[in-house]
């Protein structure tokens, strides 16, 4: 079975500038997410999403960032403009139901300069 | 709300020593209870977990966690660490209620080191 699919693995980029990851779960996986790992810390919940739908983007800051899923199976995080202390790991993960068991992709990893 | 406290950023052990990596969460309400590995340069993979009934829960490589209500602790063991096992170690938390059901809080994480 494929597990979650993230791309770009790496990004660099100028802060102000924009940038998008996307991101493929398990097929069949109602639920995605999107978590920010800063270096030192542990994952935080930007967006969860059931089908296509969001449950919860509290934790998003809505003024630069902004993600969809499309048709309920991939999913894009965008970041404009970016800013300095958005340089982290983007994390994806899919999960089957809504116990907590999530299967995570490699992540991405940006660094704005 | 909930949060969840790793007491150590870092644990060097020597291979074949016992570990236990420390977690406390706070919450009001009933919990799951989760760790999560992050072995090098790879993505996070559930290690074990506890929704229910035993509070002692184990993995298929060795490791095992009690959940302690009274403590509200749910650390994680192993009796004989293996290189291998070097890697960073996240316990997180979810709610069992509401519509974000299986939305995780993360503690920082542990780095455990397994030195030859």
């Amino acid at each position: 079975e494929a597990g979650v699919a993230q791309s770009p693995r790496y990004k660099i980029i100028e802060k102000r500038q924009s940038v998008a990851f996307w991101c493929n779960p398990i097929s069949g996986h109602a639920t995605l997410y999107w978590y920010q790992q800063i270096l030192g810390q542990g994952p935080k919940l930007l967006i969860q999403f059931q089908n296509n739908g969001v449950v919860d983007d509290s934790q998003l800051p809505k003024d630069r960032f902004s993600a969809e899923r499309l048709k309920g199976v991939d999913s894009t995080l965008k970041i404009q403009p970016a800013k300095l202390e958005d340089s982290a790991v983007y994390l994806c993960a899919s999960s089957p139901g809504t116990t907590g068991e999530l299967f995570f992709g490699e992540g991405s990893r940006l660094t704005v300069l | 709300a909930q949060s969840v406290t790793q007491l150590d950023s870092q644990v060097p052990v020597f291979e074949e020593a016992p570990v236990e990596l420390r977690c406390n969460y706070s919450s009001s309400v009933s919990v799951y209870l989760f760790w999560y590995v992050q072995y090098p340069n790879q993505g996070l993979q559930l290690l074990l977990k506890y929704l229910s009934g035993s509070t002692l829960v184990e993995s298929i490589n060795g490791f095992e966690a009690e959940f302690n209500k009274s403590q509200t602790s749910f650390h994680l063991r192993k009796p004989s660490v293996h290189i291998s096992d070097t890697a960073e170690y996240f316990c997180a938390v979810s709610s069992p209620y509401g519509g974000s059901q299986g939305n995780l809080i993360f503690g920082k994480g542990t780095k455990l080191s397994v030195k030859p």
